[in-house]
């Protein structure tokens, strides 16, 4: 298995705070993406990075934030949490755009 | 029209059964694809890459039609622990970062 984990695994928060997902590779992949998986919903790019400092938005973008100071670190934040937030996320990471994407155990967020 | 397209199933089929599932892309220049396991609550995880000439790995098999722009995957001989959804994903043309996941197809292997 891809060296990826992801932290915390499983969060509730109130709406209103801000939260903070962690992904951590061992990989040394220069690729790292952020997805939330939802019922009825295929999974959907939040953000994505293509090396240190290097980040641009996916297709659902809004509320959330990324960094990206190391390679092996991607983290996604929720500036302001909603109910519409809460979703499974997962970080994923890749060696080329194109190439087979490998994902971690995902994070599982609810918002109350 | 949706740019990954799977049917949801389930498909419910008994151990030993051979069953196939399709996944329709939208766009013809599209370049790599892949298929992904997914077991419930978890991670989706690689179940095989789709090449031009096709690819087998056991008892998977999984073929590219380009002209008629779907993906198939074939599992012979089916298990009980081949209940999943699978997922269809496809890149689009070189030099963007998105990956265009299906929605899945749901088997259900029963004893």
């Amino acid at each position: 298995d891809a060296g990826i984990t992801q932290s915390p695994r499983h969060k509730v928060t109130e709406t209103g705070t801000p939260v903070t997902l962690r992904c951590h590779q061992t990989e040394n992949h220069r690729y790292m993406y952020w997805y939330r998986q939802d019922p009825g919903h295929g999974l959907r790019l939040i953000h994505y990075s293509y090396g240190v400092k290097d980040t641009d938005k996916g297709e659902v973008s809004d509320g959330y934030s990324v960094s990206r100071s190391k390679t092996e670190d991607f983290l996604l934040t929720l500036e302001s949490a909603t109910s519409s937030q809460t979703s499974v996320y997962f970080c994923a990471i890749s060696d080329g755009t194109g190439l087979e994407q490998y994902f971690g155990p995902g994070t599982r967020l609810t918002v109350t | 029209r949706k740019e990954v397209e799977q049917d949801p199933g389930p498909f419910n089929v008994p151990e030993g059964a051979t069953v196939a599932f399709n996944c329709t892309y939208s766009n013809s220049a599209s370049q790599s694809f892949f298929w992904y396991r997914q077991d419930c609550r978890k991670e989706p995880k690689l179940l095989m890459s789709v090449y031009s000439s096709g690819n087998e790995d056991g008892r998977f098999t999984a073929q590219l039609n380009r002209a008629s722009q779907y993906i198939s995957l074939l599992i012979r001989d089916s298990k009980l622990s081949d209940s999943a959804t699978y997922l269809c994903v496809v890149t689009p043309p070189t030099g963007t970062y998105k990956y265009i996941f299906g929605t899945g197809t749901r088997l259900k292997v029963l004893a």
